[in-house]
């Protein structure tokens, strides 16, 4: 059984530009969430997919959105990064939308220079 | 945006004693989560209490519900050198896509 697969680990951005980050839900699981963890801090929910919709929203603007693919792969999209995206964006992956049974994967730093 | 109060931020303890920390809310929960994260890793979940006054074990690790539902507790017993990392609260009401409401995070040392 495969665990949550994020990619990529690292990525370095300027500020303004666009990045796309990848997550492969654990096999067996439907439902993908995501949440930025800036240093030091615990992380925050972004939002989550269910059936290949958004199902929950945190308090991120809509420059922050996401996909969810036929086989439960989902992608975050960022648009006009800003220093403050600096972060390490965490996936989990979980069957139905309860939170307790999160797998969560290693997560992609990001850095925005 | 809105974090659980967790406390202390950091413990610097010798192998052998016992650890305990504690997480707080202005909000109720319905859920109750414990995650422990190492370096270069994602969270993994501990311990979820689901009821008020709950109080589960996982060897070493207890942790409990509060009765309020407003706060949570966990205990590590006799601390081992693995036992270092970043231990994080995380209390789920079970709307907004289930999302988790994280507290800031224990950092523990153990020192062998």
């Amino acid at each position: 059984e495969t665990g949550v697969t994020q990619s990529p680990t690292h990525l370095i951005k300027t500020r303004g530009q666009q990045v796309t980050l990848r997550c492969s839900s654990q096999s067996g699981h439907n439902t993908v969430s995501w949440y930025q963890q800036a240093l030091g801090q615990g992380p925050q929910f972004i939002f989550q997919y269910y059936r290949e919709e958004e199902n929950g929203r945190g308090n991120f603007p809509p420059r922050f959105s996401g996909l969810q693919f036929p086989n439960y792969s989902s992608e975050l999209n960022v648009n006009a990064l800003e220093l403050d995206d600096s972060a390490l964006y965490l996936c989990a992956s979980s069957f139905g939308t309860g939170a307790h049974g999160y797998t969560f994967g290693s997560g992609t730093r990001l850095t925005v220079v | 945006g809105q974090q659980l109060n967790q406390s202390p931020q950091s413990m610097f303890i010798q192998e052998g004693e016992d650890v305990s920390m504690n997480c707080t809310s202005s909000s109720i929960f319905n859920t109750w989560l414990w995650y422990k994260q190492e370096p270069g890793e994602g969270p993994v979940l501990l311990i979820a209490l689901y009821k008020a006054g709950e109080l589960t074990s996982n060897g070493r690790l207890t942790a409990q519900f509060g009765i309020t539902r407003k706060d949570s507790f966990l205990n590590i017993s006799a601390s081992i050198p693995s036992d270092v990392g970043i231990y994080f609260c995380a209390g789920q009401l079970g709307n907004a896509g289930n999302m988790l409401t994280f507290g800031g995070g224990t950092r523990l040392m153990v020192k062998p």
